[in-house]
C-alpha cells in the first residue's frame, strides 16, 4: 500500500503570489500515479493535476504545476498567480492498483 | 468528462433506522466504485471498494454488516447505513473512473446526520 504525507496543515498566500504545497509518499511499486485534489467549502473533490510515475517530465495544468522528484518520493504542487478561488483544502493522493490513498490535506488561505 | 452523481446530498435520520445513498456514473460504465468517509477537517478514509456483480471489499475496521454495499449494475452502487447511530454521522463520498490512471471523479457527497 502507498502512504502519503502532507506536513503542512495550513498555508497562506497573497493573491497573485506563488505558493508550494508539499507532499511525500512511500511505495514499493515501480508503476503508480500521483494526484492533487482540491476540496473547496462545497466539499466537492476536484482533480487539479496528475502525474504518472514513469514520466520524468513534471505535469502542468495552467497555473498549477508539480515538482516530481521520484528518487526523493516527493510530489509538491506549485500554484502560480494565486486567486481567491484557489482557497480550499488540497489533498495529495497516490494510486497503486485502483484505490487512492490520501494525505491529511493542506488548508490553503488566499488573502487579498 | 466523466460525471458521477450522488444522492441524496443531505439526509437526517432517526437512530436505529437505515439510510441508502446512491452513486451513479452518468456517462461511463464503472465496474469498480469506491466509498469514502470524511470527518470534519479530516482527510478521506477509504471504506470499501464496490465491485459490479460481486461482493464489496471492505477496509480493515469497517463493519460490513453496518455499511452494506450493492453494485448491481455498471452504473450504480449503493451504500446502506443500517441501524444508524449518531456516531455514523459523517460525510460520505463515492468515486469512480472510466480510466483510473486519468484520475477519479467524485460524487458531490452525502452529509448524514443521525439524531
Amino acid at each position: 500500500a502507498q502512504t502519503v504525507t502532507q506536513s503542512q496543515p495550513e498555508m497562506s498566500v497573497q493573491e497573485a503570489e506563488t505558493v508550494t504545497l508539499s507532499c511525500t509518499y512511500d511505495t514499493s511499486e515501480s508503476d503508480y500515479y500521483l494526484f492533487w485534489y482540491k476540496q473547496p467549502p462545497s466539499r466537492q473533490m476536484i482533480l487539479v493535476i496528475r502525474q504518472e510515475a514513469y514520466k520524468q517530465q513534471n505535469a502542468t495544468e495552467n497555473r498549477f504545476s508539480v515538482n516530481f522528484q521520484k528518487a526523493a518520493k516527493s510530489f509538491s504542487l506549485k500554484i502560480s498567480d494565486s486567486q481567491l478561488g484557489d482557497a480550499a483544502m488540497y489533498f495529495c493522493a497516490g494510486m497503486t492498483g485502483y484505490a487512492l490513498n490520501f494525505g491529511k490535506g493542506t488548508s490553503l488561505l488566499v488573502t487579498p | 468528462g466523466a460525471v458521477v452523481s450522488q444522492h441524496p446530498s443531505r439526509v437526517i435520520c432517526k437512530s436505529g433506522t437505515s439510510v441508502k445513498i446512491e452513486c451513479r456514473s452518468l456517462d461511463f460504465q464503472a465496474t469498480t466504485m469506491f466509498w469514502y468517509r470524511q470527518f470534519p477537517k479530516k482527510s478521506l478514509m477509504l471504506m470499501a471498494t464496490s465491485n459490479e456483480g460481486s461482493k464489496a471489499t471492505y477496509e480493515q475496521g469497517v463493519e460490513k454488516d453496518k455499511f452494506l454495499i450493492n453494485h448491481a449494475s455498471l452504473t450504480l452502487s449503493t451504500l446502506t447505513v443500517t441501524s444508524a447511530h449518531p456516531e455514523d454521522s459523517s460525510f460520505y463520498i463515492c468515486s469512480a473512473s472510466p480510466m483510473p490512471g486519468d484520475g477519479y471523479t467524485f460524487g458531490s457527497g452525502t452529509r448524514l446526520t443521525v439524531v
